[in-house]
């Protein structure tokens, strides 16, 4: 069974903690992206990776930080110097970083309390 | 970043009308795609443009890249009660931009 695997499906932390999100795809696909959903707006890219070892800020990169160490794992932590962590986490992959195509994982649900 | 705005935010529909939905940008896009979330869930694509003026077609949904592609609709025909969701629109330059997400709500 192919697909994108994020866990956990929900997540609680106190706050000033951090946090780190998994993200497993077996597509074989070579690009991965985090998004952050809140309630009534779009989707916001946070980071994305091209290719092993590499990744660039979205438009939303402040408080959080990513790895990319192997090709099907795209983990994000949640750092304590993001400001309103509290929303709905979506891990995305395409086939290469210029397809036109994502694919979305289920999403974690973060509540920092 | 882009803003995607999508209307209408909610619809609220008799099981068999048909759905109509769009999402406007202001800037250009190379690709429109559409998806469909279930609460709690991630997005599912339905149906990817690539070229200004295309039309496809995925079973009893439609949709359409606009002409100045700044533009793209959706259509759902013969709605049922499993079509009930949010629908959000996405377009790419570069990266993709996110449109706010239509909620549809099919009343049997």
């Amino acid at each position: 069974d192919g697909g994108i695997t994020q866990s956990p499906k929900y997540l609680f932390r106190k706050e000033g903690q951090n946090v780190t999100l998994s993200c497993e795809q077996n597509l074989n696909h070579d690009a991965m992206y985090w998004y952050r959903q809140d309630p009534g707006q779009g989707l916001r890219l946070i980071y994305y990776s091209q290719i092993v070892n590499d990744f660039q800020k979205g438009d939303i990169a402040e408080g959080y930080s990513v790895s990319r160490e192997k090709k099907e794992s795209f983990p994000l932590t949640v750092t304590s110097a993001q400001k309103n962590p509290t929303a709905f986490y979506l891990c995305a992959s395409s086939i290469s970083p210029g397809t036109d195509t994502q694919y979305f994982g289920p999403g974690t649900r973060l509540t920092v309390l | 970043g882009q803003q995607l705005n999508q209307s209408p935010q909610s619809m609220f529909i008799q099981e068999g009308e048909d759905v109509s939905m769009n999402c406007t940008s202001s800037s250009i896009f190379n690709t429109w795609l559409w998806y469909k979330q279930d609460p709690g869930e991630g997005p599912v694509l339905l149906i990817a443009l690539y070229k200004a003026g295309e039309l496809t077609s995925n079973g009893r949904l439609t949709a359409q890249f606009g002409i100045t592609r700044k533009d793209s609709f959706l259509n759902i025909s013969a709605s049922i009660p499993s079509d009930v969701g949010i629908y959000f629109c996405a377009g790419r330059l570069v990266q993709f931009y996110f449109g706010t997400g239509t909620s549809l709500t099919v009343i049997p």
